[in-house]
C-alpha cells in the first residue's frame, strides 16, 4: 500500500533556529498539506499545496513558515526562526479520492 | 465555524464489548468524513471515509455511520481487542475556502481491558 514517508521522525533544535521537515507524498496525488499536532491539543491544518503553489494557509501559517515541492517528489515545511511553542508533532498528508492518507510524522521539540 | 466535537473524550471497557465513539459537527457543509486511528506518539492511521452520499461505511469489525443532516457520525467497534486501544479522530472534510481541508475532533481515547 503506497505511504507517505517523513523523516526526521524527531528532531531537536535550539530557540532560533531554522529547521526542514521532509516528507515524500504518494506519487500520484496532487494535493499535499502540512498539520501540526501540539501535545495534548487537536490536529490543526497548517497549508495546502497544489499545482506547484499555496492554495491555503491558516492563520498559524505565518511568515516564519514556508513550503516547497523543489524536484516533484519531496514536499517540505521550512520553520525559520523556531520558538518554543513550535514545538509539536508536525503530519504531511497527501489526498486522493478516496481520503487522506497521513505519514507518520515528524515530532519536533524546541529548546 | 466548522467545530468537531468527539464524545467521550475517554472510554474504558473490558475485551468483547461492543462499543460506540460519537462525533458532532457544527456546518453539515461537508465533502466526507474519515474516521483515524492514532496510537501514542504516532501518526495518524485511516479508517473509514464516508462519502457525504453515504449513510455508512463498513470495514471488518468496524462500522462507521454519517447523518449529515444532524451533524453526526458515529464509529462502532464490535468485540473490542486489547490491541484496539488507542486515540479515535473523527475529522470532516469541510466544503469551504480554497481547499477541503480536514477539521479534526479531539478524540476519544480507548482502553480495552483484557
Amino acid at each position: 500500500e503506497p505511504e507517505v514517508t517523513q523523516t526526521p521522525s524527531h528532531q531537536v533544535t535550539q530557540m532560533g533556529q531554522e529547521v526542514i521537515l521532509r516528507c515524500v507524498p504518494i506519487s500520484n496525488h496532487l494535493y499535499f498539506y502540512w498539520y501540526r499536532q501540539i501535545l495534548g491539543q487537536k490536529v490543526e491544518f497548517l497549508v495546502s499545496f497544489y499545482n506547484n503553489e499555496i492554495s491555503e494557509k491558516s492563520e498559524i501559517f505565518d511568515d516564519q513558515f514556508s513550503v516547497e515541492r523543489p524536484d516533484g517528489s519531496n514536499f517540505t515545511l521550512k520553520i525559520r526562526s523556531t520558538k518554543l511553542e513550535d514545538s509539536a508533532m508536525y503530519f504531511c498528508a497527501s489526498k486522493a479520492s478516496y481520503g487522506y492518507t497521513f505519514g507518520s510524522g515528524t515530532r519536533l521539540t524546541v529548546v | 465555524k466548522q467545530e468537531v466535537t468527539q464524545i467521550p473524550a475517554a472510554l474504558s471497557v473490558p475485551e468483547g464489548e461492543n462499543l460506540v465513539l460519537n462525533c458532532s459537527f457544527t456546518d453539515s457543509a461537508i465533502y466526507n468524513l474519515q474516521w483515524f486511528r492514532q496510537d501514542p506518539g504516532k501518526g495518524l492511521t485511516s479508517l473509514l471515509l464516508i462519502q457525504s452520499s453515504q449513510r455508512e461505511q463498513t470495514s471488518g469489525r468496524l462500522n462507521a455511520s454519517l447523518d449529515k443532516s444532524s451533524g453526526r457520525s458515529t464509529l462502532y467497534i464490535a468485540a473490542s481487542q486489547p490491541g484496539d486501544s488507542a486515540t479515535y479522530l473523527c475529522a470532516v472534510n469541510h466544503l469551504g475556502g480554497a481547499t477541503n481541508k480536514l477539521i479534526f475532533g479531539t478524540g476519544t481515547l480507548l482502553a480495552v481491558q483484557p
